[in-house]
């Protein structure tokens, strides 16, 4: 069966800081990968998608940036935290039929 | 394009009362629709799907929606509701082009009161 893992669970972070968001996903070959981020009192914005290694589809021009280094890791990253970045980041996949299955999430705290 | 309205960011029931969510949706293909629920500081969980077929999808614990198109609208609902069901509820929307993609309402938070 396929499962999807998010690290860390938790971060707080000071603004101005990098930032490194890991998503893997086991089971399942050339899913499509998504990040999400989900601020307090707000839905599900789509920050990017991916549909295969080194394609990188941005949603929201923002401080954040994706890479997916292989077939099922992808990244979240900025160089450097704005307080507006916090929020509880998804990661998610999907393959072909569009239902899409997420992770535990990582809340973010910047400071 | 494809968009999601839920009525209600917070709905109250009694426990063992009907849970009713609310949600409409505008697309301009024929429309994928989902439900999932989160719980608190967890990842979403796919409590139902309707693609193409039968109008009326059952899902997990005992929740269902009915997809009626002359309305787009795709609530949730549930006969009798549990203190296990108080979480956040989204309903989402993609387009069966295959653009992958999912279009999020802003949640309805359900409390359920014992």
């Amino acid at each position: 069966s396929q499962t999807i893992h998010q690290w860390p669970a938790t971060l707080v972070q000071p603004v101005g800081s990098p930032l490194s968001l890991e998503c893997t996903v086991e089971g399942t070959s050339n899913p499509n990968l998504y990040w999400y981020r989900q601020a307090a009192g707000r839905g599900l914005q789509l920050l990017f998608y991916s549909v295969g290694i080194g394609q990188i589809s941005s949603e929201v021009p923002q401080n954040l940036s994706a890479s997916r280094p292989q077939d099922r890791q992808f990244i979240l990253s900025s160089k450097k935290l704005l307080l507006s970045d916090s929020g509880f980041y998804l990661c998610a996949w999907s393959v072909q039929e569009e239902t899409q299955y997420f992770g535990p999430g990582t809340r973010l705290l910047v400071l | 394009a494809q968009s999601v309205t839920q009525l209600g960011s917070h709905v109250s029931v009694s426990e063992g009362a009907l849970v009713l969510l609310r949600c409409n949706y505008s697309s301009s293909v024929p429309p994928y629709l989902f439900w999932y629920v989160q719980y608190p500081n967890q990842g979403l969980q796919l409590l139902l799907k309707y693609t193409t077929g039968a109008t009326l999808v059952k899902g997990i614990n005992g929740f269902e929606a009915e997809f009626k198109k002359s309305e787009t609208s795709f609530h949730l609902t549930k006969p009798s509701a549990h203190m296990s069901d108080a979480a956040e509820y989204f309903c989402a929307v993609s387009g069966s082009s295959g653009a992958n993609n999912l279009f999020f309402g802003t949640g309805t938070r359900l409390t359920v009161i014992p």
